[in-house]
């Protein structure tokens, strides 16, 4: 099982510029999420989707839309990126849950905006 | 809102030499209390899971312990390849959402 993978792992656009982070997982989980990390922040939450079918904001989802494409694929879309979007964006999975679920993350993909 | 502290925010140790790291939390209706391990340039990779007081769980050189206020993650005889950043996180009562503390860089010298 490769668990949670994320495409592309680097990228450089420049301010305006749209791009989709791609992430699938194979370990049959019904939760995705997409975080952000950012140097003296730590890991926050930008979108969540429950299961397939479903997507909900998070702490920080301004500038960003998702999409749940199935129950292996959850995609970032940064429409317009601003430089204040250079981060280190992380997907994970869980299985569904109430909250106690683990969630395992992929490797990252690191993105810097000019 | 639910808050999670970790401290100290960097410890430097000598192989061998036992430490703990602490998580505070503030969390309404506390459902899982996580610790993860993050290598520079990777993703958070999971350590451990506890739900309620009075609970440890341990692998190899790493124990967590939890009480209703805070997480220890105690190191037992470290070694250089235990150098890494550890983060804590909390799910509540609102849902799946984690809240992720700072994390604390640990660096073991040999």
């Amino acid at each position: 099982n490769a668990g949670v993978t994320q495409t592309p792992k680097f990228q450089v656009l420049k301010t305006g510029q749209s791009m989709t982070l791609q992430c699938a997982q194979d370990m049959n989980h019904n939760s995705m999420y997409w975080y952000r990390q950012d140097p003296g922040m730590g890991l926050r939450l930008i979108y969540y989707s429950a299961s397939e079918g479903t997507t909900d904001k998070g702490e920080v989802p301004n500038g960003y839309n998702v999409s749940r494409l199935n129950k292996r694929e959850f995609s970032l879309r940064l429409e317009s990126a601003a430089p204040s979007q250079t981060s280190v964006y992380f997907c994970a999975s869980s299985e569904a849950g109430t909250g106690s679920r683990t969630q395992y993350f992929g490797p990252g993909t690191r993105l810097l905006v000019l | 809102e639910d808050q999670v502290t970790q401290s100290p925010e960097a410890l430097r140790l000598q192989e061998g030499e036992s430490s703990s790291l602490n998580c505070s939390y503030t969390v309404s209706g506390l459902r899982g209390l996580f610790w993860y391990r993050q290598d520079p340039g990777k993703g958070p990779e999971f350590l451990f899971t506890l739900y309620s007081a009075g609970e440890e769980k341990e692998k190899e050189r790493l124990k967590a312990t939890l009480t209703k206020k805070e997480s220890f993650l105690h190191i037992t005889a470290p070694k250089p390849e235990d150098s890494a950043t550890y983060l804590c996180a909390a799910t509540g009562a609102a849902g799946n959402k984690l809240t992720f503390g700072g994390g604390t860089r640990v660096l073991v010298k040999p």
